[in-house]
C-alpha cells in the first residue's frame, strides 16, 4: 500500500510571493492533517480536513489555507510568503475522524523563503 | 507556557542502554497519547499510541501514561544505532486528529 505523498519534496520562493503545496493520503483515508515543523517550535497543528470540509484550524494566520478534494487530495496554499515561513510542511492522512486515529506521515515539503 | 513539554536534549548513549524519554503537559483534556520516531530529512512514523493512563508494551519499546501527573514517558530497551533519531510525543482530546506535539528529544545511540 502507497504511503502519504507530498509535492513537490522542496521549493525555494522569495517573499512576499505564494506557494501551494500537495498531499496525496493514503488510499481509503478520508481524513488529513497539515503540519509546520520548524526547530524552534517544533511541529504545530495548521489544520484539517475530512470530506472536503475543514474540522479544524491551528493557529496560523489567514495567509495559510487549504482545501480538499473530492478524491482526498490536500492542497494548502500559502500567501505573501515571510522569511518565517520556511519550515518543513508535513501531511499526516488518517482512516476517519473518530479516536484513536492513527496518523500517517508523509516526508515532507521543504520551504525555503529567501 | 506550551501545551507539551519535551527536552529536547540531545541525548547520546552506548548501544545496550536503556533509553528514558519524557513529556509533560498541561491539558487535563488529552486523552490519547503517542509517541513517533523521525529520521533525518523524513517524516515522523508511529512508534506506540496508548489511550488513557496505562502501560504498553510493544518489543523494546514501552510507554507509560500517567494523567494525574500529565506525565508520559517511552523506553527503548537495548538500543541500537538504528534507534538513532528524533522522538517526538504527540497528544489529544477526543476533537478528531488536531495532535498537540513536544518540539523531540535528539537521541544517538553510539555503537
Amino acid at each position: 500500500k502507497a504511503g502519504v505523498t507530498q509535492t513537490p519534496r522542496y521549493l525555494i520562493k522569495t517573499r512576499g510571493q505564494q506557494v501551494t503545496l500537495s498531499c496525496s493520503p493514503i488510499s481509503g483515508h478520508r481524513s488529513v492533517s497539515w503540519y509546520q515543523q520548524t526547530p524552534g517550535q517544533g511541529l504545530q497543528f495548521l489544520f484539517e480536513y475530512f470530506s472536503e470540509t475543514q474540522r479544524n484550524k491551528g493557529n496560523f494566520p489567514g495567509r495559510f489555507s487549504g482545501r480538499q478534494f473530492s478524491n482526498s487530495r490536500s492542497e494548502m496554499n500559502v500567501s505573501t510568503l515571510e522569511l518565517g515561513d520556511s519550515a518543513l510542511y508535513l501531511c499526516a492522512s488518517s482512516l476517519g475522524v473518530t479516536p484513536p486515529n492513527e496518523q500517517f506521515f508523509g516526508p515532507g515539503t521543504r520551504l525555503t523563503v529567501l | 507556557q506550551k501545551e507539551v513539554e519535551q527536552d529536547p536534549g540531545p541525548l547520546s548513549v552506548p548501544e545496550g542502554a536503556i533509553v528514558s524519554l519524557n513529556c509533560t503537559y498541561s491539558n487535563s483534556a488529552f486523552q490519547y497519547f503517542m509517541w513517533y520516531r523521525q529520521y533525518s530529512r523524513k517524516g515522523p512514523e508511529l512508534l506506540m499510541y496508548t489511550y488513557s493512563s496505562g502501560n504498553k508494551e510493544d518489543g523494546r519499546f514501552t510507554a507509560q501514561v500517567d494523567k494525574s501527573s500529565k506525565y508520559i514517558s517511552l523506553f527503548i530497551r537495548d538500543s541500537q544505532p538504528s534507534d538513532s533519531a528524533t522522538y517526538l510525543c504527540a497528544m489529544s482530546a477526543n476533537t478528531g486528529n488536531q495532535f498537540y506535539f513536544g518540539t523531540g528529544t535528539s537521541l544517538t545511540v553510539i555503537p
